[in-house]
């Protein structure tokens, strides 16, 4: 049973480009999660993504957008690429409506540089 | 606003002693859920132990478990017997489920031969 993956593994960009971070859910999973972890600091949540549509936003500027696919996996954009957008970007999947606790099964995560 | 907070940056335990993370949160909701992930070098975030605020009972598993303080507001995690593969940034989290996870800032755990 494969876990949460996501790619690429470490990226490098400059100021000002657009980037694009893919995440596939843990199998049989249906919400997807967003976070930023900057250097030395928790991880930070961006946004949740469920049935194809945001459901909820961190405080995060609209540079950030997502997409989640009918299949479940999503996509991070990032759009003007700020020196402070330097990050590890964790994705998370989790199954809604089992009721009861819900747990979150984290990606190794992408590694972000910006220039 | 939620926020939790853990003000240790950094510990260190020799192998086979017990060692104590500390975290505070604040909170207004009543039901809630608190954990402690465990985040190695290879940064996946992996879940170590998860306490609900309604039940009284600290939660355990194996070599850890928690002292849950609900009117404290204080969630601390106690490894014992520690094992060079403890090593790793802990970070205590809250959720009200289905919802966001809020992070503290992490402590950095060491163990020593």
């Amino acid at each position: 049973d494969a876990g949460v993956t996501q790619s690429p593994t470490h990226l490098i960009k400059t100021r000002g480009q657009q980037v694009t971070l893919r995440c596939s859910p843990k199998s049989g999973h249906d919400t997807v999660s967003w976070y930023q972890q900057a250097l030395g600091q928790g991880p930070q949540f961006i946004f949740q993504y469920y049935e194809e549509e945001e459901r909820q936003r961190g405080n995060f500027p609209d540079r950030f957008s997502g997409h989640q696919f009918p299949n479940y996996s999503s996509e991070l954009n990032v759009n003007a690429l700020l020196l402070g957008d330097s990050a590890l970007y964790l994705c998370a999947s989790s199954l809604t409506g089992t009721g009861g606790f819900i747990e979150q099964y984290f990606g190794p995560g992408t590694r972000l540089t910006v220039t | 606003a939620q926020t939790v907070t853990q003000s240790q940056p950094e510990m260190s335990v020799q192998e086979a002693e017990t060692v104590t993370l500390s975290c505070t949160y604040d909170t207004s909701e009543s039901d809630y859920y608190l954990f402690w992930y465990k985040q190695p070098p290879s940064r996946q975030m992996i879940l170590v132990i998860r306490q609900e605020a309604y039940k009284q009972q600290n939660a355990t598993e194996n070599r850890f478990s928690v002292n849950f303080q609900k009117a404290a507001k204080s969630f601390s995690l106690k490894i014992s017997d520690s094992q060079l593969g403890d090593a790793a940034m802990y970070f205590c989290a809250y959720s009200t489920n289905t919802d966001k996870l809020i992070f503290g800032t992490g402590t950095r755990l060491q163990v020593f031969p």
